[in-house]
């Protein structure tokens, strides 16, 4: 079946790297996704990954797989305080319908 | 270019009533997906249209209903609302084709904030 599962919360320094993980259960996954949601705003696309990929890097950000434990985690380097937001992981399944499934969102504070 | 784009932003209804939203989505996008955020969720997916038919449906009622026009625009609409129904209503596009390419991304909208009192 189809769950999407992240912490709650999470709270960094300005400067410090921020890992945002979730678990996923459905191993038909093709792409997973990292979306930002910032308060009242819609989901902004931030990075994806194929399923036969371990890792892929973009800028400041890290996107790490393992598909054995189905693991994903978006690492930040530098995290600014602009990057506080509610991040989102997501998967589609090569399915049919091609929908998202998306977990509840890891809030993400940054101190100065 | 624009982005996808919804109307109206924000919306205030009473139980009972119906309600209709409106989504553009960006140009050469065919596909578009309706997905309901309640407060402090993850959004749910609830209907995927492409050439103007129906791709897929989540688990909604039958309360909820979509469609697709000729433009690639696409009207989401809710009857007999229920204060459940209160939600961030997003509309997302993409640019889904019948080849082989397999294209993937889906660019969200800011969403209609939909209050049902």
């Amino acid at each position: 079946g189809e769950d999407v599962e992240q912490s709650l919360f999470l709270s960094v320094r300005e400067g410090d790297s921020s890992v945002i993980n979730c678990t996923y259960t459905d191993s038909s996954s093709t792409y997973l996704y990292w979306y930002k949601q910032e308060p009242g705003a819609g989901l902004q696309l931030l990075t994806y990954i194929f399923s036969n990929m371990d890792m892929k890097q973009d800028q400041r950000l890290t996107v790490l797989l393992n598909k054995k434990d189905k693991h994903l985690s978006l690492r930040i380097a530098d995290t600014q305080t602009g990057d506080s937001a509610i991040y989102f992981c997501a998967e589609r399944l090569d399915t049919g319908r091609r929908a998202l499934t998306f977990g509840s969102g890891t809030r993400l504070q940054v101190q100065p | 270019d624009a982005g996808v784009t919804q109307s109206p932003t924000h919306l205030i209804k009473t139980r009972g009533q119906h309600v209709t939203l409106r989504c553009s989505p960006i140009s050469g996008h065919k596909s578009v997906s309706w997905y309901q955020q309640v407060l402090g969720q993850g959004p749910q997916f609830i209907f995927q249209y492409y050439e103007k038919e129906e791709r897929g449906r989540g688990n909604f009622p039958d309360r909820f209903s979509a469609r697709q026009f000729p433009n690639y625009s696409s009207e989401l609409n809710v009857n007999a609302l229920l204060l459940g129904d209160s939600a961030l209503y997003l509309c997302a596009s993409s640019r889904r084709t019948s080849g082989a390419e397999r294209v993937h991304e889906q660019f969200f909208g800011p969403g209609t904030r939909l209050t049902v009192l």
